[in-house]
């Protein structure tokens, strides 16, 4: 089942914060975020596994909660090159996780001067 | 390292017409799989492969073979063209459970 992603478009000015978050109806085992350029393959951000941690990559972070099936993107300080869409990809538990992810539907980020 | 490679990058079908779209990856990864990706719908899983000789079916199979004979390729086949197969379709791989995607730089399929 689809994650679904919110909201479904932000809109900031150089060296704002913004938060996307990421809700699934599953137990997860993992959550992936991506991000996409217009025209471009989606670049890999950060994996989260399951036990609530949080990761961090410059400005970008996230967060899991695995009791809520939840994940949210922080962007601080955003930059102009932090424009593109955002995509959360889930990967229920159970079994033995190979990473067959299922993608939300996007956040489109936008970050003008 | 090239990382995972499409081709062809672009390609207009017929109607009926077959074809297949070809991935590569150079990072041994077992873990391949196809998506396409339409305005406002994200990215649907068509098939994926945890290895050679081992393939399964995604979220939106109907309309697409693919087979896995060795780690590094993974093709898919458009069996017979249909409009609703116009997309974008991306190629993935990763290690299996761990770590993220490397995405090919896609193929844009227009079939009319």
């Amino acid at each position: 089942q689809q994650p679904v992603q919110s909201p479904q478009a932000v809109i900031l000015r150089e060296g704002e914060d913004a938060v996307i978050n990421c809700s699934s109806s599953k137990a997860l085992y993992s959550v992936h975020w991506y991000r996409q350029k217009h025209g471009e393959a989606p670049i890999f951000l950060m994996i989260l596994l399951k036990g609530g941690e949080q990761k961090g990559h410059d400005k970008i972070s996230a967060s899991f909660n695995e009791k809520k099936q939840q994940s949210s993107l922080y962007l601080t300080a955003s930059q102009l090159s932090y424009s593109g869409t955002y995509f959360c990809g889930t990967d229920e538990a159970g079994g033995t996780s190979y990473g067959k992810l299922t993608f939300g539907q996007g956040t489109i980020l936008t970050v003008h001067p | 390292n090239a990382g995972v490679t499409q081709t062809p990058k672009f390609q207009v079908l017929k109607t009926g017409q077959s074809m297949t779209l070809q991935c590569a990856q150079d990072m041994n990864h077992e873990y391949m799989s196809w998506y396409r990706q339409d305005p406002g719908m994200g990215l649907r899983l068509i098939h994926y492969s945890v290895g050679a000789g081992i393939t399964d079916q995604g979220e939106v199979p109907n309309g697409y073979n693919v087979s896995r004979s060795t780690t590094e390729d993974f093709p898919l086949r458009l069996l017979s063209a249909a409009p609703s197969q116009t997309s974008v379709y991306f190629c993935a791989s990763s290690y299996l459970g761990a770590g993220g995607y490397t995405f090919g730089s896609g193929t844009r399929l227009t079939v009319v």
